[in-house]
């Protein structure tokens, strides 16, 4: 089945203390990306990436990394989260071919809460 | 830097007619635009894209139409049901840069 993975699905942490939110697609797409959503402001596009080891900043990039090592995962590490991070983050990813316009296909989402 | 607005934050229709929902932009007009619909608790799943030189793409009960004028796109769901309830969010993707913008969303209530 053709799908966006994220894990963990919810995290509460403290202020600080470093982690990782992975991201996996299984559809060979080229395309990656990572949103944040807050009621009243929609999605906002954090990184972005064109494809292995080409990353590029979204709208809120700051707080924020990633890497796109292989093709399949682009993992968002945040160095060291901050309350104004709490947030529902989503991972999405398509392919290129239609130069941009394809459909993006979305993960189940990740609820962070930090403390 | 671009805005987008969507019409209202939520709208309730009776079921069975047409909804209509707003995307208008400021700035410069995108190569693409799609529409999203998204249920809570859930991510966005994909409905219909349309390109800057289409006026208006249909998908079963589904249209969108794309006025590049008056800086605006509009959603039709015709004979809407209950089950249509949700937020649908609009996107615009410009050729000139990766970024994909989204709308903050309009949360649709059909009522029986």
């Amino acid at each position: 089945e053709a799908q966006v993975t994220q894990n963990p699905r919810y995290l509460i942490t403290v202020t600080g203390k470093k982690l990782t939110v992975t991201c996996s697609q299984n559809m060979n797409h080229e395309y990656m990306s990572w949103y944040r959503q807050d009621p009243g402001l929609g999605l906002r596009q954090i990184y972005y990436s064109m494809n292995v080891e080409v990353t590029d900043k979204g709208d809120v990039p700051e707080g924020y990394k990633v890497s796109r090592k292989e093709k399949r995962n682009f993992p968002l590490i945040l160095e060291s989260p901050s309350p104004n991070q709490t947030s529902l983050y989503f991972c999405a990813s398509s392919t290129l071919a239609g130069q941009l316009g394809d459909t993006q296909y979305f993960g189940p989402g990740t609820r962070l809460t930090v403390l | 830097s671009q805005k987008i607005e969507q019409n209202s934050e939520a709208l309730n229709i009776q079921e069975g007619k047409t909804a209509t929902l707003t995307c208008n932009y400021t700035n410069y007009s995108p190569a693409y635009l799609q529409w999203y619909r998204q249920d809570p608790g859930r991510g966005p799943v994909f409905l219909l894209l349309i390109r800057e030189n289409e006026k208006e793409k249909r998908k079963e009960r589904l249209k969108v139409t794309f006025d590049t004028t008056l800086k605006q796109s509009l959603f039709h769901i015709t004979a809407s049901q209950p089950a249509d309830s949700a937020t649908y969010l609009c996107a615009l993707l410009y050729s000139s840069a990766s970024k994909i913008i989204f709308g903050s969303g309009t949360r649709l209530s059909i009522r029986p």
